[in-house]
């Protein structure tokens, strides 16, 4: 199994530029999420997704946008790219909680995305 | 305030020294979950508790419910254990979302 997949792993974006990083999982969970993570800072969730076509913002979501047209894929948009968007970011997923001490419910992550806005 | 809130933030110790990074949270939870980033690496997951204890190997994760805490104690460390170490917890109040600890970078000395 190749668990969660991203890509691309590095980029160097400048400054109104646009780009998607892409996320693939093949566990067939139902949820996906995408994080940023800053230097000291906790992860940020920036957007959700419990299923196919339905997304959900999280904390930090302005500056980007996400679809999931599949059970697999979970594209984040970046659009107009600024400096505060430099950061790490991670896709992850997980079963909705089944109870107990299932090894369904781990989250699973990305090797992560680094960005770089200049 | 977070939700997550771990310490020590840095801790540095000698190889074979017996650790322990703490981690207490403010909101009701299905499970606490301890992860492992090393330097420019991935995260994954070491354990996923929701009462009790776990082990394995040199790793032991504790949680009290009652008192919203939980422990990750490495015995024997070794520099290969160098890493940050995140705890989230997951809530059923909030649609099953994560909420993510500020990290412990760990330095383990030979």
């Amino acid at each position: 199994n190749a668990g969660v997949t991203q890509t691309p792993k590095f980029r160097i974006l400048k400054i109104g530029q646009s780009m998607t990083l892409q996320c693939t999982q093949d566990m067939n969970h139902n949820y996906m999420y995408w994080y940023r993570q800053d230097p000291g800072m906790g992860l940020k969730l920036i957007y959700y997704s419990v299923g196919a076509g339905i997304t959900d913002k999280g904390e930090v979501p302005n500056g980007y946008n996400v679809s999931r047209s599949t059970t697999e894929d979970f594209p984040l948009r970046l659009e107009l790219a600024a400096p505060s968007q430099t950061s790490v970011y991670f896709c992850a997923s997980s079963y909705p909680w089944v109870g107990g001490s299932s090894g369904a419910n781990v989250l699973t992550f990305g090797a992560g995305s680094r960005l770089t806005v200049l | 305030k977070n939700e997550v809130e771990q310490s020590p933030q840095n801790l540095t110790a000698q190889e074979g020294e017996f650790i322990t990074i703490n981690c207490s949270y403010s909101v009701g939870i299905s499970a606490l979950h301890w992860l492992q980033q090393h330097p420019g690496g991935g995260i994954v997951s070491l354990f996923m508790l929701s009462s009790g204890k776990k082990k394995h190997g040199r790793l032991i994760a504790t949680i009290n419910i009652q008192e919203k805490h939980s422990s990750l104690h490495i015995t024997a460390s070794h520099p290969r254990d160098s890493a940050v170490y995140i705890c989230a917890v997951r809530s059923p109040n909030t649609g099953n979302q994560f909420y993510f600890g500020t990290g412990t970078s760990l330095t383990v000395i030979p």
